[in-house]
């Protein structure tokens, strides 16, 4: 029973234009969401994250929104680019436990 | 440099044998993880260690094995009980407590059973 899951195995967009990429959850204990970026053949590496008492946390050309009672949640970048062009995961977690990661979505940013 | 180092990059193995993947620390990090990525899977949890000498198994443990002799180290050993072993495997390190700042991973591990 998948608990985080991304239901856009992939995206397309033009390059300037935003990119907004869902996660939706189940286990309404998870408290903490984070995105993952992956290229192919390496380890995913941090993005951004956000606590379950927020619901918008922003970095630079990337913001994480948050909405709990629908229990999801999206990731929008702004102004997409092409090296933003990549693999990205949904993750989360309920207390000290570790963390449950989507199927991901395969990001495209054309010229 | 602070890192995470997996090793070897690529490993094949024949049906029947065990393989330990490597992977190595120097972040001061208490908790260490062992996902496994498969083509349209995601990553899912194999174990994972919070502290030295202590672990706990994952989603998918069956025919896996690990140690926690160091702070430094989680082996990863794939037994010959793993029906399906060819993946990529990715190792992961935390800081306990400090839950906004995910998980650091390796570069990962490729592993082809020939």
């Amino acid at each position: 029973d998948q608990q985080v899951k991304q239901n856009s195995p992939s995206l397309s967009v033009q390059e300037g234009r935003i990119s907004i990429l869902n996660c939706d959850y189940t286990n309404s204990m998870f408290d903490y969401f984070l995105w993952y970026k992956k290229y192919p053949a390496e380890g995913p590496t941090f993005l951004i994250s956000i606590s379950s008492i927020k619901d918008k946390n922003e970095d630079g050309r990337f913001t994480v929104f948050l909405n709990k009672s629908a229990k999801h949640l999206s990731l929008h970048i702004v102004p997409s680019q092409p090296g933003d062009s990549a693999v990205y995961f949904c993750a989360a977690s309920a207390g000290n436990t570790p963390l449950v990661f989507g199927k991901g979505t395969r990001l495209s940013v054309i010229a | 440099d602070g890192g995470i180092t997996q090793s070897p990059k690529y490993l094949f193995r024949k049906e029947g044998q065990n393989v330990t993947l490597s992977c190595e620390q120097n972040l001061n990090h208490d908790a260490m993880y062992w996902y496994r990525q498969d083509p349209g899977q995601g990553l899912r949890l194999i174990y994972y260690s919070q502290i030295v000498n202590d672990f706990q198994k994952g989603d998918i443990a069956e025919g896996y094995s690990v140690s926690r002799e160091k702070k430094e180290s989680f082996p990863l050993t794939v037994t010959s009980a793993q029906k399906n072993p060819t993946a990529f495997y990715l190792c992961a390190s935390s800081v306990q407590g400090a839950r906004g700042y995910g998980y650091t991973f390796g570069s990962g591990t490729r592993l082809t059973v020939v």
